[in-house]
């Protein structure tokens, strides 16, 4: 257990639809990374959000959002979801703001989504 | 951040025999970790190597460091059945950019 949990573990939807996914990193980690794991992508960097400001940005789509709240929970919010995001999206987490010394991060279970 | 490349892509072992990955990667780093991904389940991290380590050791696991050469690798000795998985490489540059790039992995199979 990484101490990361994502909420949550299994969303069906259909295309067109909005979700929110939901990560709380590991007690006194500041920094959270979100990433999209799908078969043809490999494991995508998405968005790092650092005691709730944003740090840093990836492969992200302008239809995706994240936020990381005042007690450092982070939710990425998936709008007009397409067949393609179906995905693997994993939260993780570490203790520093992730420049040229970072540490190790800490992955949660994931979610899966599957858009119908 | 820069992507690291692992090799082989796939490698199928037996039960108690050595299995060696390859990462290899293209500027200079500061530091660069190593992670295990069971099928579907989230990442987890193995060992940690600094730029100014050569080799570092973690139970079963040795990772080695050639900056010279920009390349590490990771052994496994005495593997097991429980090791089967995909490994990453995830090497952190010098610069301020904060994010991690996954290779595409090596996926590791441990035949019992």
């Amino acid at each position: 257990d990484s101490g990361v949990t994502q909420t949550p573990k299994h969303l069906i939807t259909a295309t067109g639809q909005r979700v929110t996914l939901r990560c709380s990193p590991r007690s006194g980690d500041l920094s959270v990374y979100w990433y999209q794991q799908s078969l043809d992508q490999g494991l995508q960097f998405l968005i790092q959000y650092y005691n709730g400001e944003e740090r840093a940005k990836g492969n992200i789509l302008e239809r995706f959002s994240a936020q990381q709240f005042p007690d450092l929970h982070s939710e990425l919010n998936l709008s007009s979801l397409e067949l393609g995001d179906s995905a693997l999206y994993f939260c993780a987490s570490s203790v520093d703001s992730g420049r040229a010394s970072a540490r190790e991060q800490y992955f949660g279970p994931g979610t899966r989504l599957t858009v119908t | 951040s820069q992507q690291g490349e692992e090799d082989p892509q796939a490698l199928s072992i037996q039960e108690g025999e050595n299995a060696t990955m390859n990462c290899s990667y293209k500027t200079s780093i500061n530091n660069l970790q190593w992670y295990r991904q069971n099928s579907g389940r989230g990442l987890v991290h193995l060992i940690l190597i600094r730029s100014n380590e050569r080799e570092k050791h973690s139970g079963r696991l040795r990772v080695t460091l050639d900056t010279s050469k920009k390349s590490s690798s990771l052994l496994i000795t005495a593997s097991r059945a429980a090791d089967t998985a995909s490994y990453f490489c995830a090497p952190k540059t010098m610069d301020s950019s904060y994010k991690l790039i996954f290779g595409s992995g090596t996926r590791l199979l441990v035949r019992p």
